[in-house]
């Protein structure tokens, strides 16, 4: 089990620019979280997905910010522009939806620096 | 809605001493409980769960939680902490049939050697 695999690991990048974090969860797992994490905010969920299809993004930010999810082994986080409010390290994580009791599996995340 | 509260921003404790982690939380229905694990530069790692039965859980590293369903808390305990025990510690529940967790906003807990 590799587990959920997150890339980058680290993206700079200049105000304006669009953004895309990858992520490819665990095998077998039918769902699938965004989350972000900051200082000042803790740890906020951004999109939730089941079965490929989006549930639940009323945590996404703003119209800037969008996730898709192609299939069951690869999803997608993009930002366009990008802004220096952005920068927090962003989490994929997955898990079985089968049953309420799945804990999740965290990637290792990747942070985002918007200068 | 569902809640979770873990009251300190910081734990500190010698290490050999035992440990304690507060959470409690507020939930629809059964709460299904969680705590995780965030070491510098990595992900969450999840601990131990509560679903049901006894009410205290074993778990990974030598963790256990307590429930407390009066006192609707759960919180993490461990006998002898380790300075490598050092990390983020994260709460979750999820109840009322929610497939989302909600997460606390984590408790830093540093152990001196």
């Amino acid at each position: 089990d590799a587990g959920v695999i997150q890339s980058p690991r680290h993206e700079v990048t200049e105000m304006g620019q669009e953004v895309t974090l990858r992520c490819k969860p665990i095998s077998g797992h039918n769902s699938l979280f965004w989350y972000r994490q900051t200082m000042m905010r803790g740890l906020e969920l951004l999109i939730y997905f089941n079965n490929n299809v989006p549930i639940d993004d009323s945590g996404m930010p703003e119209d800037r910010f969008s996730a898709k999810m192609p299939n069951a082994s690869f999803s997608t986080l993009k930002i366009q522009p990008s802004e220096p409010r952005d920068s927090a390290v962003y989490f994929c994580a997955s898990s079985l939806r089968g049953s309420s009791d799945s804990p999740l599996h965290f990637g290792n995340g990747t942070r985002l620096t918007v200068t | 809605a569902q809640s979770v509260a873990q009251p300190e921003d910081q734990v500190n404790v010698a290490e050999g001493n035992p440990l304690t982690v507060k959470c409690t939380y507020s939930v629809s229905g059964n709460p299904y409980l969680f705590w995780y694990v965030q070491y510098p530069n990595r992900g969450l790692q999840f601990l131990l769960k509560y679903i049901t039965g006894d009410n205290l859980v074993k778990g990974s590293y030598g963790f256990e939680a307590e429930f407390n369903k009066s006192q609707t808390s759960f919180h993490l305990k461990k006998p002898s902490a380790l300075v490598s025990d050092s990390a983020l510690y994260f709460c979750a529940v999820k109840g009322g049939g929610s497939y989302i967790p909600t997460f606390g906003r984590g408790t830093s807990l540093i152990v001196h050697p």
